[in-house]
């Protein structure tokens, strides 16, 4: 079974401030997820990483993904109070044709 | 194009009882998955379906099976409901699971069991 673990689990930050998420794993996935879910929705996919060292940008969000495709993070420069939600990462395992998701990361921003 | 819908939102059930809940993909997906989501055990796979077949399951017991017809609109049903079975249940769509796992969510509908 693939695990993937994120962290930190909880971060409450002041407006303005960055942070970064982190996914791991032991496991090689062909590519990785990023979601965002506010409560009592369903996750909005961010980006979706695929090649080893990939880097991609969102706005204010930077997306790594792992050399060894077994981890990724994610990186907010000058968070804002809308950034707030459940961050999720999941891993794709083609050979098993499932996604497995981390616990998620729970981010709150301060105005 | 309109989203991945589920029906209903939310349900009140009490132990023992059994729950369908309903998703429809986003048109022209022809993959469902669907998942359960709780604070404690976060977001786990329940099962998938493509053009009407099972093609992955997760480990859940036999209490929890699902369908997809022909227009790729999918069911999953929980029979002898359990304390345990309240959580989030997520359906997602996709045109066809690949290495991407690029996957669209719907709402989701909240089953509480009392």
């Amino acid at each position: 079974t693939q695990l993937l673990e994120q962290s930190p689990q909880f971060l409450s930050i002041q407006e303005g401030e960055n942070l970064t998420v982190y996914c791991n794993s032991s496991s090689v996935f062909s590519s990785l997820q990023w979601y965002r879910q506010e409560p009592g929705e369903g996750p909005v996919l961010l980006v979706t990483v695929v090649t080893g060292g990939e880097v991609k940008k969102l706005k204010r969000l930077t997306f790594q993904f792992g050399d060894a495709r077994k981890d990724s993070s994610l990186h907010i420069t000058a968070a804002q109070p809308g950034d707030t939600g459940l961050y999720l990462c999941a891993g794709e395992d083609t050979n098993a044709g499932k996604s497995t998701f981390g616990d998620g990361t729970t981010l709150t921003v301060k105005p | 194009k309109a989203g991945v819908t589920q029906t209903p939102r939310y349900l009140i059930k009490t132990r023992g009882q059994q729950v369908t809940l309903s998703c429809s993909p986003i048109s022209g997906h022809r993959s469902v998955s669907w998942y359960q989501q709780t604070p404690g055990q976060g977001l786990q796979f329940l099962f998938e379906y493509f053009s009407e077949t099972q093609r992955n399951k997760g480990n859940f017991p036999g209490r929890f099976s699902g369908r997809q017809f022909s227009n790729s609109r999918s069911e999953m049903n929980v029979s002898t409901l359990e304390l345990g079975d309240s959580a989030l249940y997520l359906c997602a769509s996709s045109y066809n699971r690949g290495p991407t796992g690029e996957q669209f969510f719907g709402p989701g509908t909240r089953l509480t069991v009392l």
